[in-house]
C-alpha cells in the first residue's frame, strides 16, 4: 500500500514531442503529489507538485494531471527539448500524522532526441 | 526554490574509517532533514528522519550504530558512515523540509562516497 509505481522506465521523444510519464498509488492518505527531475550526478530537484484539491496544475512547459479517484497521477512535458533529457521520479507523501516522508516511483529516464 | 548544500560532493577513503557528510539548507531552517541511498539507475531508498534535537528515525533495515545522524541545527544535519566498507559505497543524498504552505522536500546535491 506504500509503493508508488512509475511507468514507463524509460521513454525516448523526438524534439518538440510530448513526454508523458504516469504514476500510480495505493495508499488514500497521500495527499501531496511532487515530481522531481534528477540529472546524472546530482541530486533531485524539484519540478512541480500537486495537492487532491486541484485536477491539474501548469507550470511552463511542465503539467501534473491527477485523478483522485484512479488514485493516479502523470507528468506532461510539452514541446520537449533535448536539455530534458533526464530522471524523473515522482513521489507521494501524507502531511497528516507528523509524516513527510516521501515515496518514490521507480524512476522514468527521458532521452529526447534533438 | 530553497537551496540544500552538502559537502563534501565526493570522498574516497579506506576501509575501516568513517567519514561525514554535512547536510545544510542554507536560505531556510529546517527542523526536519532526510537521508537518502541511492544506487546506480536506482530510486532514492529512505535511510532516516533527521529532527533538529531529537535523535533520528532509522527505516528498517538500516543499521543506526553504522550510520550516524546528528541534526544539531535548524541548517545542519550530518551523518557519518562509520567503519566503512566497500559495500557502502554509493551515492548520499540529503534533503530538507522547508515548511511554509506547502511544506515541499528539497534535495542536496549528493555525496558520492568509494570505500576502497
Amino acid at each position: 500500500q506504500q509503493q508508488v509505481k512509475q511507468s514507463p522506465q524509460s521513454l525516448i521523444v523526438q524534439k518538440g514531442g510530448i513526454s508523458i510519464i504516469n504514476c500510480a498509488y495505493e495508499n488514500t492518505a497521500f495527499d501531496y503529489f511532487p515530481w522531481y527531475q534528477q540529472f546524472p550526478g546530482k541530486g533531485p530537484a524539484l519540478l512541480i507538485a500537486i495537492r487532491p484539491d486541484v485536477s491539474e496544475k501548469k507550470e511552463g512547459r511542465f503539467t501534473i494531471s491527477f485523478n483522485k479517484s484512479a488514485k493516479q497521477f502523470s507528468l506532461h512535458i510539452m514541446d520537449s527539448q533535448p536539455g530534458d533529457s533526464a530522471t524523473y521520479f515522482c513521489a507521494a507523501s501524507p502531511t497528516q500524522g507528523g509524516s513527510e516522508k516521501l515515496v518514490f516511483g521507480k524512476g522514468t529516464k527521458l532521452t529526447v532526441n534533438p | 526554490g530553497a537551496v540544500v548544500s552538502q559537502h563534501p560532493s565526493w570522498v574516497i577513503c579506506k576501509s575501516g574509517t568513517s567519514v561525514k557528510i554535512e547536510c545544510r539548507s542554507l536560505d531556510f531552517q529546517a527542523t526536519t532533514m532526510f537521508w537518502y541511498r541511492q544506487f546506480p539507475k536506482q530510486s532514492l531508498m529512505l535511510m532516516a528522519t533527521s529532527n533538529e534535537g531529537s535523535k533520528a528515525t532509522y527505516e528498517q533495515g538500516v543499521e543506526k550504530d553504522k550510520f550516524l545522524i546528528n541534526h544539531a541545527s535548524l541548517t545542519l544535519s550530518t551523518l557519518t558512515v562509520t567503519s566503512a566498507h566497500p559495500e557502502d559505497s554509493s551515492f548520499y543524498i540529503c534533503s530538507a523540509l522547508a515548511g511554509g504552505t506547502y511544506n515541499e522536500q528539497f534535495f542536496g546535491p549528493g555525496t558520492r562516497l568509494t570505500v576502497l
